[in-house]
């Protein structure tokens, strides 16, 4: 069974519009890592935040995470059509990782 | 920025055939790889956890002999899809961590392998 459930499957927005995605998991965890996939190519890592952090930034991207309801949101502010991708949460320790289901993300212009 | 390239993009191949991906890491070394499946709109797959000269550790439910993984060098890892089936039809991405990494670093990907069996 997949460790992280991501909410909504499947987000359609416009350009300029902020986009949240949330990610749910089971187990406890040391950080969380966020990718994205644009379609049919392989994953490009994003962003990771550790159990000890409850928010980070990187440029546009916004990453929450409360250890207490083991979830963890991403939000993407003034989206750009280039945006568009799925999204996966990813949780495990050392190098093995498990995968959320993601969130396919539509951004259009 | 470490780049792992996997080869090849697209592959069609008839039943019963055996088929055959690469993996390199090309900038940095790799002990450890790993060898994802996807099935169309769903998550990766952890299939296998590839070792630089020792045995691949498979997950439950991955057949070893169907899908066998040899990790030679500190920058390849193959995997070969023996005895394809159609079922097999899927898309297959390799990952690979750099040697001497934290625990923490990010894993980088290959841009996946296409694996069509009719």
């Amino acid at each position: 069974s997949q460790q992280g459930e991501e909410d909504p499957q499947a987000l359609s927005i416009q350009e300029g519009e902020n986009a949240t995605m949330n990610c749910s998991y089971k187990t406890s965890i040391n950080n969380l890592q966020w990718y994205r996939q644009n379609s049919g190519r392989g994953l490009v890592h994003l962003i990771l935040i550790r159990s000890n952090e409850r928010e980070k930034h990187s440029g546009r991207l916004r990453v929450t995470l409360d250890t207490s309801k083991k979830s963890s949101s991403l939000l993407i502010t003034a989206s750009r059509a280039a945006d568009t991708a799925s999204y996966f949460c990813a949780t495990g320790g050392g190098n093995k990782l498990t995968f959320g289901t993601g969130t396919q993300l539509k951004v259009e212009l | 920025g470490a780049v792992v390239s996997q080869h090849p993009s697209r592959v069609i191949c008839k039943s019963g055939t055996s088929v055959k991906i690469e993996c390199r890491s090309l900038d940095f070394q790799a002990t450890t790889m790993f060898w994802y499946r996807q099935f169309p709109k769903k998550s990766l797959m952890l299939m296998a956890t590839s070792n630089e000269g020792s045995k691949a550790t498979y997950e439950q439910g991955v057949e070893k002999d169907k899908f066998l993984i040899n990790h030679a060098s500190l920058t390849l890892s193959t995997l070969t899809v023996t005895s394809a089936h159609p079922e097999d039809s899927s898309f297959y991405i390799c990952s690979a961590q750099q040697s001497g990494g934290l625990g923490n670093s990010p894993l980088h990907f290959g841009n996946g392998t296409r694996l069509t069996v009719t």
